[in-house]
């Protein structure tokens, strides 16, 4: 079946432009994940979605970051007035609802370049 | 905050050997530890799971073994072959967070020649 959707694959803004990242997870996952890889770094947390549940956005790095999931499905990641630091890999990930032991389906990844 | 320590050094070992991966652990000790695995411009798959009761879990050539005395993991690849030269990343769960809110470590590449 189909895996988890992310786009675009690449994506190379200006410094100060908005940008909107999509994610579309496998049919029937009710939890999903944004997680960014930066060069170098571990897969860094940055904000869960269960359902129809009030998303865990502790892992955002700062109020420049938002994130909504429309309908229990499809995610958008938007960054606002990019900075050279957001340059990193975004991920996308979901899974089945449980007890926590789900292992995630991740996305290939938005490669974002920020000039 | 937890810190898991993963090899930075890319692990080079001939076809047919036994690659073992190591993943360390400070602080609390999660209920689970996941190993996925890292291509080149893919996302992670994931591997295996271990639960902190289970000493060692097995899936064709892959075992893991889990130590929450040494606070380590141990990730074991037999028979290897030039098609498991990746990035494996060890990834635990940080307890009473309501839901997996796994933390990664960095990981470590693997490169197995012929």
């Amino acid at each position: 079946g189909a895996g988890v959707s992310q786009s675009p694959s690449n994506k190379v803004t200006e410094k100060g432009k908005d940008v909107e990242l999509r994610c579309d997870p496998i049919s029937g996952h009710t939890a999903l994940y944004w997680y960014r890889q930066s060069l170098g770094q571990g897969l860094e947390f940055l904000i869960y979605f269960q359902g129809n549940s009030a998303p865990d956005k502790s892992g955002l790095p700062s109020d420049r970051f938002s994130a909504e999931r429309t309908g229990g499905s499809v995610s958008t990641l938007t960054i606002q007035r990019t900075q050279q630091e957001d340059s990193a890999v975004y991920l996308c990930a979901s899974s089945l609802p449980g007890q926590g032991y789900s292992p995630l389906h991740f996305g290939n990844g938005t490669r974002l370049t920020v000039t | 905050s937890q810190k898991i320590e993963q090899n930075s050094e890319a692990l080079n070992i001939q076809e047919g050997k036994t690659a073992t991966l190591t993943c360390n652990y400070t602080n609390y000790s999660p209920a689970y530890l996941q190993w996925y695995r890292q291509d080149p411009g893919r996302g992670p798959v994931f591997l295996l799971l271990i639960r902190e009761n289970e000493k060692e879990k097995r899936k064709e050539r892959l075992k893991v073994t889990f130590d929450t005395t040494l606070k380590q993991s141990l990730f074991h690849i037999t028979a290897s072959q030039p098609a498991d030269s990746a990035t494996y990343l060890c990834a635990l769960d940080r307890p009473n967070t309501g839901f997996q809110k796994l933390v990664f470590g960095t990981g470590t590449r693997l490169l197995v020649s012929p």
